[in-house]
C-alpha cells in the first residue's frame, strides 16, 4: 500500500532563517507531487506541483522553492523566511498524469510552520 | 487560485441530524471531489463525482453535481460526533493536463453529541 511521510510535524523558525520541509512517498512510482499551504481558517493554496524528477511548476510567485531530487521525494525550501510564510504545509501525491483525471489526492499529515 | 467555494462556512448540528454542505465553482470541470480534514491533520479523500454524473453515494455520504449551475452538494446522513471536521470541495478543471486540484475554503462542521 502507498504511504506518504512528511516531516517535521511542527517547526518554529525566526524570520530570515532558511527552511527545508521534506516529503516522501512509498509504494508507488512516478507520482504527481504537490505542496499546498493552508493559512489559519482558509482554504488550501496550491504552491508547487511536479509530474517528474526535476519538473517543478510554481503556482504562486513567492520566496519559496521546491525540488524533486528523486522520483518519490519532494522538498519545499526557502532561503529567508518571512512572517507571512507561517501556515500549515501539506504535501500530497496522486497517480501519474496519464490516468490522473479521476484520481484523488493523498495527503500527508502536514507541517505546522510558525515564523517568529 | 481557488476554484470551489463552500457554503455555509460553519455548520453546527446535533447527532442524528443530516448535514448538507454546498460548493459552487466557476469553470468547466472534469470532476469534483470532496475531502475531509480533522483539526491539525491532512485531508482525506471522501468521494469523487465526474462531470457526467449527477449523484453518487458512499455509505452515509451523498454527493450531487449540477454542471448547469456549477454547483455540488455533500449530504451526510445520521451525523455522528466523529463527523466533526472541515469539509472541502476541490475541482479538476477541464483542459487541465497536469492534475491540479483547486480547493475551496471549506465548511467547518460541528456535530454535538
Amino acid at each position: 500500500s502507498q504511504t506518504i511521510h512528511q516531516w517535521p510535524a511542527t517547526l518554529v523558525q525566526p524570520v530570515g532563517s532558511p527552511l527545508s520541509l521534506e516529503c516522501t512517498v512509498e509504494g508507488t512510482s512516478n507520482p504527481n507531487l504537490y505542496w499546498y499551504r493552508q493559512a489559519a481558517g482558509r482554504g488550501l493554496q496550491l504552491l508547487f506541483y511536479s509530474v517528474g524528477i526535476g519538473q517543478i511548476s510554481s503556482e504562486v510567485p513567492q520566496n519559496l522553492s521546491a525540488s524533486r531530487p528523486q522520483d518519490r521525494q519532494f522538498i519545499l525550501s526557502s532561503k529567508k523566511l518571512l512572517l507571512s510564510d507561517s501556515g500549515f504545509y501539506l504535501c500530497a501525491w496522486s497517480v501519474s498524469p496519464t490516468s490522473s483525471y479521476n484520481s484523488p489526492l493523498h495527503f500527508g499529515n502536514g507541517t505546522r510552520l510558525t515564523v517568529t | 487560485s481557488q476554484q470551489g467555494e463552500e457554503d455555509p462556512q460553519a455548520l453546527s448540528i446535533q447527532e442524528g441530524e443530516n448535514a448538507t454542505m454546498n460548493c459552487s465553482y466557476k469553470t468547466s470541470i472534469n470532476n469534483l471531489q470532496w475531502y475531509r480534514q480533522n483539526s491539525g491533520r491532512g485531508l482525506v479523500h471522501l468521494i469523487l463525482i465526474r462531470s457526467n454524473e449527477r449523484e453518487k453515494h458512499s455509505g452515509r455520504l451523498r454527493v450531487t453535481l449540477d454542471t448547469s449551475k456549477k454547483s455540488s452538494s455533500l449530504l451526510i446522513t445520521a451525523s455522528r460526533a466523529a463527523d466533526t471536521a472541515s469539509y472541502f470541495c476541490a475541482t479538476f478543471d477541464r483542459g487541465s493536463t497536469l492534475g491540479r486540484l483547486y480547493f475551496g475554503r471549506g465548511t467547518q462542521l460541528t456535530v454535538w453529541p
